[in-house]
């Protein structure tokens, strides 16, 4: 497998437009997990999924924050309108079996929004 | 509040030193334990992971400690090489996703 894949790897947009993050989970894992990792914050948790399903949106920041698993393979993270405090690298995870099981993370989305 | 605190921020040590870092948590309810490796433009790797159910984990030259009394754990490195030089990350879970600590930059000098 060829490990979590995200994309775009770099996107820069201008304040107020929409901006869509794409992640394909590894196959057979029933957990995906979207993170934000900036200097200030470190690493935190935005949303995550089982089975395609929200468990817990708590950490996705603003209601400018939407994030959507309409199958097994596919997840995106969308932000509508972006803001400059949104600049940061979005990674998504997938695991098998639980929450507390080795979590496998894509390579990033570099986002400035300038 | 913090649920995990983890330190240094920055470490730096000689080639073939030991490379030590360390994370303290509340919340008893955790029962996974691991440690992320990141490198520049990437995205975090697991390293080494432990249960409570054992006070120590080697894997080469990584080794995780644990202390459930007090609620620590802490990553060794020995005999710390250059390719070393990365972002470790401790992490807590239990019925609940990875919490991250904030990061140790470690770098490891000749």
């Amino acid at each position: 497998d060829a490990g979590v894949i995200q994309s775009p790897r770099h996107e820069v947009t201008e304040m107020g437009q929409e901006v869509t993050l794409r992640c394909k989970p590894i196959s057979g894992h029933d957990y995906l997990f979207w993170y934000r990792q900036t200097m200030m914050r470190g690493l935190e948790l935005l949303i995550y999924f089982n089975n395609n399903v929200p468990i817990d949106d708590s950490g996705m920041p603003e209601d400018r924050f939407s994030a959507k698993m309409p199958n097994a393979s596919f997840s995106t993270l969308k932000i509508q309108p972006s803001e400059p405090r949104d600049s940061a690298v979005y990674f998504c995870a997938s695991s098998f079996g639980g929450v507390n099981t080795e979590a496998f993370f894509g390579q990033g989305t570099r986002l400035t929004v300038v | 509040q913090q649920q995990v605190k983890q330190s240094p921020q920055s470490l730096i040590v000689q080639k073939g030193g030991i490379s030590i870092i360390n994370c303290a948590y509340e919340n008893t309810a955790f029962d996974y334990f691991p440690w992320y490796q990141q490198f520049p433009g990437k995205g975090p790797a697991l390293l080494i992971a432990i249960r409570p159910d054992v006070s120590e984990k080697k894997e080469g030259r990584f080794t995780i400690s644990f202390n459930k009394s007090a609620k620590q754990f802490s990553l060794h490195i020995m005999d710390s090489q250059p390719g070393d030089s990365a972002t470790y990350f401790c992490a807590v879970s239990g019925n609940t996703p990875l919490v991250f600590g904030k990061g140790t930059r470690l770098s490891v000098i000749a």
